[in-house]
């Protein structure tokens, strides 16, 4: 089993639908981040919890530490959101290294 | 995410050569961070060094590959002898302590 899981794998949506992504880990973690990876291209750092909720524009980041889970919401989707979500976790044993979800392909149809 | 330059975005290397990535982490930080993405896979941490230290090479294959960070310069990611098997794109993220980390937009690797 991986330590961190994400679900949905794959997600297709309409243009303007809510989007939820979901992220699940096993271990103990000092943050949670949300990372945004376009076809070919680089990895931009979307949000970096510890605990609460986070917004930046129609996102939308949540954590739960006690149930070790984590949402991506994306109000109002547009197609240039189409992307792959990663969600990674930092490690609550003094090493900064991350460790990665599989990530969620999310497409949005115009 | 400004700021974390790799280079070269793009490079290809015919198998038994050198591939050699270079890492220039924001100004500032002192956390280097190796990430290695296989096709069709997610992200694989590889190697964490501070100036001058390897923190954790945990993730680094036991042969031919090395990285270092020296105290001036970017820090280089090293394959020696490279084989198909690392054709991989290769990313380089960087932070201070308890920071976000910043990624750079990776190096893609083809080994013919």
């Amino acid at each position: 089993k991986n330590e961190v899981e994400q679900s949905p794998q794959n997600l297709t949506a309409q243009e303007g639908e809510f989007i939820t992504i979901n992220c699940s880990y096993s271990v103990g973690i000092s943050a949670l981040h949300w990372l945004q990876q376009h076809p070919g291209g680089g990895i931009v750092s979307l949000f970096m919890l510890s605990s609460g909720k986070k917004k930046h524009g129609r996102l939308i980041a949540t954590i739960n530490i006690q149930e070790k889970h984590s949402s991506l919401h994306i109000t109002a989707s547009h197609p240039r959101d189409s992307a792959v979500y990663i969600c990674a976790v930092r490690s609550d044993f003094g090493n900064e290294k991350l460790t990665f979800g599989t990530g969620t392909r999310l497409t949005i149809i115009p | 995410n400004a700021g974390v330059m790799q280079n070269p975005r793009h490079l290809v290397r015919r198998r038994g050569q050198e591939a050699r990535l270079r890492c220039s982490p924001v100004k500032g930080h002192s956390h280097v961070y190796w990430y290695r993405q296989l096709p069709e896979e997610g992200l694989k941490f590889m190697v964490y060094l501070q100036k001058e230290n390897i923190i954790d090479e945990s993730g680094m294959p036991k042969e031919r590959f090395s990285a270092e960070f020296p105290k001036e310069g970017p820090s280089i990611l090293r394959i020696q002898q490279v084989v198909r098997g690392d054709s991989a794109a290769y990313f380089c993220a960087s932070s201070t302590r308890d920071t976000e980390a910043f990624f750079g937009q990776g190096t893609r690797l083809t080994v013919v």
